[in-house]
């Protein structure tokens, strides 16, 4: 089946440690999207990459850093310099990142900073 | 900026009732407008779409037509089930080059047996 995976579903780290969030994508598309969730709120864009070795910052994006070497991966890293790192992460593709290509989101990861 | 601004919940409906979530927006250029539904514990699935003026999208009884001239996009469905209990949200793209999610905040919906 194809999809979207996000692993783990929960995580937890202590304040102060670097935490990587894992997304995979085997529907062969170019763009992916990092996006944060809290309690109440709407989505909001953290990184996103429209095409292999390239990637742009969002709406919210400090704090957080993100590699895009292979088509089908694009982790995300919340660093401790995010003040707030306790959230919803979801991510998402699309065909492309031009167009009205449907975007298709993972289960997400929810991370808790203790 | 772009920006959707979506009716504050938690909505509680009997089974059966008419549901309407409101949703409007501000954008500059022409945006795709979407609304998107949330189960507990997943992540979003697209439920409709519309691209242009006019437009109607529709899926499992769900409906949304794009007014251009009122700048809205209100989700509709005429009896809700408990299977509909969840969060929706609405959203838009934006007309440049890379085509953004703006969501709105969501709306909770429980449906009562």
């Amino acid at each position: 089946d194809g999809g979207i995976t996000q692993s783990p579903k929960y995580l937890f780290r202590k304040e102060g440690q670097n935490v990587t969030l894992s997304c995979e994508q085997n529907l062969n598309h170019d763009a992916m999207y990092w996006y944060r969730q809290d309690p109440g709120q709407g989505l909001r864009l953290i990184y996103y990459s429209q095409i292999v070795n390239d990637f742009q910052k969002g709406d919210i994006a400090e704090g957080y850093s993100v590699s895009r070497e292979k088509k089908e991966s694009f982790p995300l890293t919340v660093t401790s310099a995010q003040k707030n790192p306790t959230a919803f992460y979801l991510c998402a593709s699309s065909l492309s990142g031009t167009g009205d290509h449907e975007q298709y989101f993972g289960p997400g990861t929810r991370l808790t900073v203790t | 900026g772009d920006s959707v601004t979506q009716m504050e919940g938690p909505v509680t409906l009997s089974e059966e009732a008419f549901l309407t979530i409101n949703c409007t927006y501000t954008a500059t250029g022409y945006p795709s407008l979407f609304w998107y539904v949330q189960y507990p514990g997943e992540g979003l699935q697209l439920l409709l779409k519309a691209t242009k003026a006019d437009d109607k999208g529709s899926n499992k009884g769900f409906e949304a037509t794009y007014r251009k001239e009122t700048t809205s996009f209100h989700l509709e469905k005429g009896s809700v089930q408990v299977s509909d209990s969840a969060v929706y949200f609405c959203a838009l793209t934006s007309s440049g080059s890379a085509r953004q999610l703006t969501f709105g905040s969501g709306t909770q919906l429980t449906v009562l047996p």
